[in-house]
């Protein structure tokens, strides 16, 4: 069974504008989960991160995430969106009893801000 | 401050031939991952180094695939009698035990290997 789940493969939002891109877990304890974003020809970067704790994680470049237990999901969000925004979003968790130290990652969305 | 280096940047090489890919983790990273990112596709975790414990090799595809690593340094990632499938980015990570070996620990990820088999 997957762990993560990136529903949507695509999201365009104009400059601007708040961004959401959308990310599910599935794990039999506690997640510990993560986000990364890609740009082109590059390595993934580290956003943020949600260990324990308050429910509102906040990351790089204006980005944070909401951890919501009931619903199981990760969302990543942003108030206002830059262009320079665009690029490749991963969501990947920890899942130490099936898994152990490795990320399982989602198959990534791609953010596309527009001016 | 160097961050994740990895080389070669770009391999290109004959379907059958044997390939090794190099990571040079963060200097004091004492856990070291390799991953493998298909066109379009997630990552999909290949092997991890902790210290001097024993590598979970979980990942690995095939037995053509192999891993080493000397103490906290350098990897190397050795693809035996590459196939075509075998085409793909290949991430390396690395990341600090956190106090009392949590598992907090965040991956930093240097900016992979592309790898075409012809």
């Amino acid at each position: 069974a997957q762990s993560v789940a990136q529903p949507e493969d695509q999201v365009n939002v104009a400059e601007g504008n708040p961004l959401t891109v959308k990310c599910t877990y599935s794990v039999s304890g506690n997640p510990y989960l993560f986000w990364y974003v890609q740009y082109p020809n590059r390595g993934l970067q580290f956003l943020l991160k949600y260990i324990t704790g308050d429910n509102l994680v906040k990351g790089s470049y204006g980005f944070e995430a909401e951890f919501n237990k009931s619903q199981t999901s990760f969302h990543l969000k942003k108030p206002s969106a830059l262009v320079s925004d665009s690029a490749l979003y991963f969501c990947a968790v920890r899942d130490l009893a099936n898994s152990g130290y490795a990320l399982n990652f989602g198959k990534g969305t791609s953010l596309l801000v527009t001016p | 401050g160097a961050g994740v280096s990895q080389s070669p940047s770009n391999k290109v090489t004959e379907k059958g031939k044997d390939v090794e890919l190099r990571c040079d983790p963060i200097s004091g990273h004492t856990a070291l991952y390799w991953y493998r990112q298909r066109l379009g596709q997630g990552l999909e975790f290949l092997i991890y180094f902790q210290g001097n414990s024993a590598p979970d090799k979980s990942g690995l595809p095939s037995d053509r695939f192999s891993a080493e690593r000397t103490g906290e340094s350098v990897s190397t990632l050795t693809i035996q009698r590459t196939q075509q499938e075998d085409s793909a980015v290949y991430l390396c990570a690395s990341s600090s035990r956190g106090l009392a070996g949590t598992s907090t620990d965040t991956q930093y990820f240097g900016p992979g290997t592309r790898l075409t088999v012809l």
